[in-house]
């Protein structure tokens, strides 16, 4: 199946600091990527739509200058959490669906990265 | 805001059949649903997907009725490796994959 990565898989830095967490689609190239937040015994709440070559489309309620979302390649999509404050510690969670061979609805997740922010 | 409706938890034992359901009380014409399961930090993974009536792959059953109102996943015979949170949604091809999950199922397998 699909296959999709996250780097790092935990990282803790310090207020104030920003952070870069990577998406890749390993064996396959993803025009679209997701981004989702996950809090400790909560679900997943979407934060954003990757386009690769064009500006992310964020869900209600999520600062776009605090959350930049990058899609530079078909392969590859970055969150950046900027002046991270201990409020957005959280994990982190991109999907992508490589269309042939899947189902409409069938998205392929990354293992997530667990942010601490101190 | 979630569109599905399903039990906070369940607990089974080893080797039971187990049948989470779901409410679609407001489902489009147009909408699939779709199950997937998540383990403690990880990644959701997809389960199964269906329209109307029964499909059946090598992990789990789904059974929608034919108003489309409620789906029912079926795992048979669980073991403690099922212990997990189960997911449905609803979605059609037309949102571009976007996932809107519910609060989820904490489904507890005990020996």
């Amino acid at each position: 199946g699909a296959v999709v990565s996250q780097h790092p898989s935990w990282v803790i830095c310090k207020s104030g600091t920003s952070v870069k967490i990577e998406c890749r689609s390993l064996d396959f190239q993803a025009t679209t990527m997701f981004w989702y937040r996950q809090f400790p015994k909560q679900s997943l709440m979407l934060m954003a739509t990757s386009n690769e070559g064009s500006k992310a489309t964020y869900e209600q309620g999520v600062e776009k200058d605090k959350f930049l979302i990058n899609h530079a390649s078909l392969t590859l999509s970055t969150l950046t959490v900027t002046s991270a404050h201990p409020e957005d510690s959280s994990f982190y969670i991109c999907s992508a669906n490589p269309g042939t061979g899947a189902a409409y609805n069938e998205q392929f997740f990354g293992p997530g990265t667990r942010l601490t922010v101190l | 805001l979630a569109k599905t409706t399903q039990p906070i938890s369940m607990d089974s034992y080893e080797g039971q059949e187990v049948n989470i359901t779901c409410s679609h009380n407001n489902i489009a014409t147009n909408d699939y649903i779709t199950w997937y399961q998540q383990f403690p930090s990880q990644g959701p993974r997809f389960i199964i997907q269906g329209y109307k009536t029964k499909v059946t792959n090598e992990v789990a059953s789904l059974f929608i009725p034919a108003d489309r109102k409620s789906s029912t996943l079926s795992l048979p015979r669980v073991s403690l490796s099922d212990t997990a949170v189960y997911y449905c949604l609803e979605g059609s091809y037309n949102q571009g994959g976007k996932l809107i999950f519910g609060q989820g199922t904490e489904l507890s397998v005990k020996p």
